[in-house]
């Protein structure tokens, strides 16, 4: 079947610093990727998403490639803010289906 | 325009009770789907309607149901909790089917069954 795995956390960063959280996927055939966010006490935000190989989403600073030949999906930061403490979840989903399969999310924690 | 909202926030049942949960979409969303998410598991596909039918089931035992309604809100009900049900149930609507439309989570309602 289809699973995401990710880097185990928890990270902590210091402000500023350079943030990498790995993903990787096995799936038949050719998903969509996202990473969402999850914020204390709130639901998940779609912070980007890449729905064919080689494709980059980017948003908020955040970025991440689709890499078929490594089936990964890392998600970059150049310069982390405090704000940016939250879980990260790396999910894939296939065209035509609304079920979204998630890895097991990294908790990150910057601080001043 | 106004979120996913997920009715009640919060909620503690016995073991064997049962329990239905609320989401209203996004004004004009017609996909709904949810989830539950917990610490061992993480987050699990529970089901997906759009247009008052079920599309897509996860893999939960037939204590898990659900609904949708003519104006898209969505309720799911588990029946004869266990513990284990303790968990943050999610709901997200989407303007379509599939990965193009984006997924729009509601704040959860978290469910601890004693």
């Amino acid at each position: 079947g289809n699973s995401v795995t990710q880097m185990e956390g928890p990270v902590t960063l210091s402000e500023e610093a350079f943030l990498t959280i790995n993903c990787t996927y096995t799936a038949t055939g050719y998903p969509s990727l996202f990473w969402y966010v999850q914020y204390p006490g709130e639901g998940l935000q779609l912070l980007l998403k890449a729905t064919k190989a080689d494709d980059k989403g980017s948003n908020k600073g955040f970025e991440a490639t689709y890499r078929k030949e490594t089936t990964s999906f890392h998600l970059e930061k150049g310069s982390v803010q405090v704000s940016d403490s939250a879980v990260y979840f790396c999910a894939l989903t296939f065209f035509g289906n609304e079920k979204l399969t998630f890895g097991t999310g990294t908790r990150l924690t910057i601080i001043p | 325009k106004a979120g996913v909202t997920q009715t009640p926030r919060y909620l503690i049942k016995t073991r064997g009770q049962q329990v239905t949960l609320s989401c209203s979409p996004i004004s004009g969303h017609r996909s709904v789907s949810w989830y539950q998410q917990t610490p061992g598991q993480g987050l699990q596909f529970l089901f997906e309607y759009f247009s008052e039918t079920q599309r897509n089931k996860g893999n939960f035992p037939g204590r898990f149901s659900g609904r949708q309604f003519s104006n898209s809100r969505s309720e799911m009900n588990v029946s004869t909790l266990e513990l284990g049900d303790s968990a943050l149930y999610l709901c997200a609507s989407s303007s379509g089917r599939g990965a193009t439309y984006e997924q729009y989570f509601g704040p959860g309602t978290r469910l601890t069954v004693t």
